[in-house]
């Protein structure tokens, strides 16, 4: 049983195109998060939900909304995609309430062309 | 403030080796202290944490120095093995409402056989 999914696996698309990123857990977890992981390997937060509730913001153009449907799902749509878009997007999940780890997908390749 | 900086940046160690890698922090709020290992294509998954009100935790070859005062916590991977070559990432939780979690930049670590 996969803890933290997310689909697709790669995803290529050209610059101005619209496309969303799925992620779904079954941890049972309230807090869940977008992460960005660049060629450089450095991860940087996007996003946090919490019970469905936005709570971390960072800074992120707002090309990019989560949408969370549940507090098992958060997805990543992306409007107008550009160059600098691609880059390796994770989502994780962890119990609300207390400092506990963080439990990541397997990612999302993205390549913009 | 938020800052984790991590040293080195790469590291080559012979097989059966020590690897130590290090990382450093400001904010004094921190009360959480994982490190992820990430192998190419997955997600990165929990090694091993620490809180700062332990200075060492061993969990098999795995070990966390933690240096409270002087902002410090390393990992140490006694008997280093070729399977053990991947990206290590430091991080600290901040425990407001937002547990936020900042990563540390990754080091690149290569065991050889």
């Amino acid at each position: 049983d996969t803890a933290v999914s997310q689909t697709p696996k790669y995803l290529v698309t050209q610059m101005g195109n619209d496309k969303s990123i799925k992620c779904e857990q079954n941890l049972g977890h309230d807090t869940m998060y977008w992460y960005k992981q660049d060629s450089k390997k450095f991860l940087k937060i996007m996003f946090s939900y919490n019970n469905k509730e936005l709570i971390i913001n960072e800074t992120v153009p707002n090309r990019f909304s989560p949408k969370s449907p549940d507090k098992a799902h958060l997805n990543l749509h992306i409007n107008s995609l550009e160059l600098g878009d691609s880059a390796v997007y994770f989502c994780a999940s962890k119990k609300q309430g207390e400092s506990s780890p963080l439990h990541f997908g397997n990612g999302t390749r993205l390549t913009v062309t | 403030q938020q800052q984790v900086k991590q040293s080195p940046q790469s590291l080559i160690v012979q097989k059966g080796g020590i690897s130590i890698i290090n990382c450093a922090y400001e904010n004094t709020a921190f009360d959480y202290f994982p490190w992820y290992q990430q192998f190419p294509g997955k997600g990165p998954a929990l090694l091993i944490a620490i809180r700062p009100d332990v200075s060492e935790k061993k969990e098999g070859r795995f070990t966390i120095s933690f240096n409270k005062s002087a902002k410090q916590f390393s990992l140490h991977i006694m008997d280093s093995q070729p399977g053990d070559s991947a990206t290590y990432f430091c991080a600290a939780s901040i425990p407001s409402g937002t547990y936020k979690y900042i990563f540390g930049t990754g080091t690149r670590l290569k065991v050889l056989a």
